[in-house]
């Protein structure tokens, strides 16, 4: 059964910084990843779709990885702001199957 | 208004009541989804629909019913409420040849 895991939890940076959210799937075999962003008490608004055959893809500041063969994805969060400031939550799309498998999410909290 | 709505977006009621959450989009959407967000569990789909009149299990669909008759909506029925059936709700719909889902505001249901 896949799972998903998101490392940390929670993450609180100070403004300008870089950072990496990382997200981890126990079976490789997946047709895309996804990853999104919820901001507290509403949905959740897709920020980059990752094909299995892509490597990464990229907008603005944001640029996501993905290495199936280690069951690994990174959100890569250039120049954070406090705007940015939200829950990020990665979910895997499995080979045949229009089902999403979700991680439980990072916290992240840009400092002013 | 375009998009994807969700109604109502917060509900109580008591244990034992039928309640219904309903799901709007006016993409034309084949796909539909449910899922519900809890703390601890993250994202987990309940119903999905590929089409009008297709409807199928997820993963938690024990005390939920949904129906599909026509494309744009995807009504989610708690027939006989309870406690654990209090959460967050999201619908969501993906396009046939789409690869994204995109998600609904949410209804907070609170189950006393």
């Amino acid at each position: 059964k896949q799972e998903v895991t998101q490392i940390p939890a929670a993450l609180s940076v100070p403004e300008g910084e870089n950072l990496v959210l990382n997200c981890s799937f126990t079976d490789s075999a997946i047709y895309n990843l996804q990853w999104f962003r919820q901001d507290p008490g509403k949905g959740l608004t897709s920020l980059l779709l990752i094909q299995s055959s892509q490597r990464e893809q990229t907008s603005g500041r944001l640029n996501a990885s993905l290495d199936k063969s280690s069951g690994r994805s990174t959100l890569y969060i250039a120049a954070s702001q406090p705007g940015d400031s939200a829950t990020y939550l990665c979910a895997v799309r499995e080979d045949s199957s229009y089902k999403l498998i979700f991680g439980s999410g990072t916290r992240l909290l840009v400092r002013p | 208004d375009a998009g994807i709505t969700q109604s109502p977006r917060y509900k109580i009621t008591e244990t034992g009541r039928q309640v219904t959450l309903m799901c709007h989009q006016t993409w034309s959407h084949s796909y539909m989804f449910w899922y519900r967000q809890d703390l601890g569990h993250g994202l987990r789909l309940i119903y999905y629909s590929a089409a009008a009149d297709i409807t199928d299990k997820g993963e938690v669909p024990d005390g939920y019913v949904v129906s599909r008759s026509k494309t744009e909506n995807f009504p989610l029925t708690l027939e006989s409420a309870t406690r654990s059936q209090t959460s967050v709700y999201f619908c969501a719909s993906r396009g046939l040849s789409s690869y994204e889902q995109y998600f609904g505001p949410g209804t907070r249901l609170t189950v006393t």
